[in-house]
């Protein structure tokens, strides 16, 4: 699986968009991009995936770029409840299904 | 809603103990994981199982064994625990995501 950068850790204000970046320049073409965060003391939670075209769901919205380098998670108006570890990950979902977590991005919501 | 259940959220054994730790999801998925979280190495994967009876190592899984007879319940076992298995066990479950449980956080004294 291909591995991913992101930055160790962000601020952003209660109801301002949060916009989290991730690198993943070694992406082959059959691998996604998924999304998870983890808020503390609690197991990760399932936010989005795509492949190349962005996607939206009601939790966030999920921006690949053409070459598929890179990827910017979208928290449209980021509350307290969203303080937490937000995890990039590149996977083929091929039969070992494995997900490889690095060390995400923690996320701060600042009043 | 999928749900993932683990047996314990909290666990403390002594060194040399043998640890059972039990994972149950609801919703028919082939795939099911077990992790450990641990500061500053995030988590790593330490056994998956695709089917029943089928398990793969993963990435960590020296001490540890797995068991998969039923399609709901994966079951990590620490044969003989040592003070560098404590650690944060998260069991998961996969369909086209993972669906994780609350985790149990395992003391070995």
């Amino acid at each position: 699986d291909a591995k991913t950068t992101q930055p160790p850790s962000m601020d952003c204000a209660e109801g301002r968009a949060a916009n989290l970046p991730c690198n993943h320049s070694t992406i082959s073409g059959n691998e996604y991009v998924y999304w998870y965060r983890q808020i503390h003391s609690q197991g990760p939670q399932y936010i989005i995936h795509g492949l190349k075209n962005n996607e939206t769901n009601e939790m966030a919205s999920l921006i690949i770029t053409e070459d598929r380098k890179s990827s910017t998670l979208i928290l449209p108006h980021a509350t307290l409840r969203d303080t937490a570890v937000y995890y990039c990950i590149v996977s083929s979902g091929g039969s070992n299904y494995k997900l490889t977590f690095g060390k995400g991005t923690l996320l701060t919501v600042n009043p | 809603d999928v749900k993932v259940t683990q047996s314990s959220r909290y666990l403390v054994k002594r060194t040399g103990e043998k640890v059972f730790l039990e994972c149950v999801q609801d919703m028919d998925h082939e795939n099911m994981f077990w992790y450990r979280q641990d500061p500053g190495l995030g988590l790593r994967l330490i056994y998956f199982s695709y089917d029943v009876k089928m398990k793969e190592k993963g990435d960590i899984p020296e001490g540890y064994s797995v068991s998969r007879e039923k399609k709901e319940r994966f079951s990590l076992i620490l044969e003989s625990a040592s003070t560098n298995q404590t650690s944060m066990y998260l069991c998961a479950s996969r369909d086209n995501e993972q669906f994780f449980g609350p985790g149990t956080r395992l003391t070995v004294l």
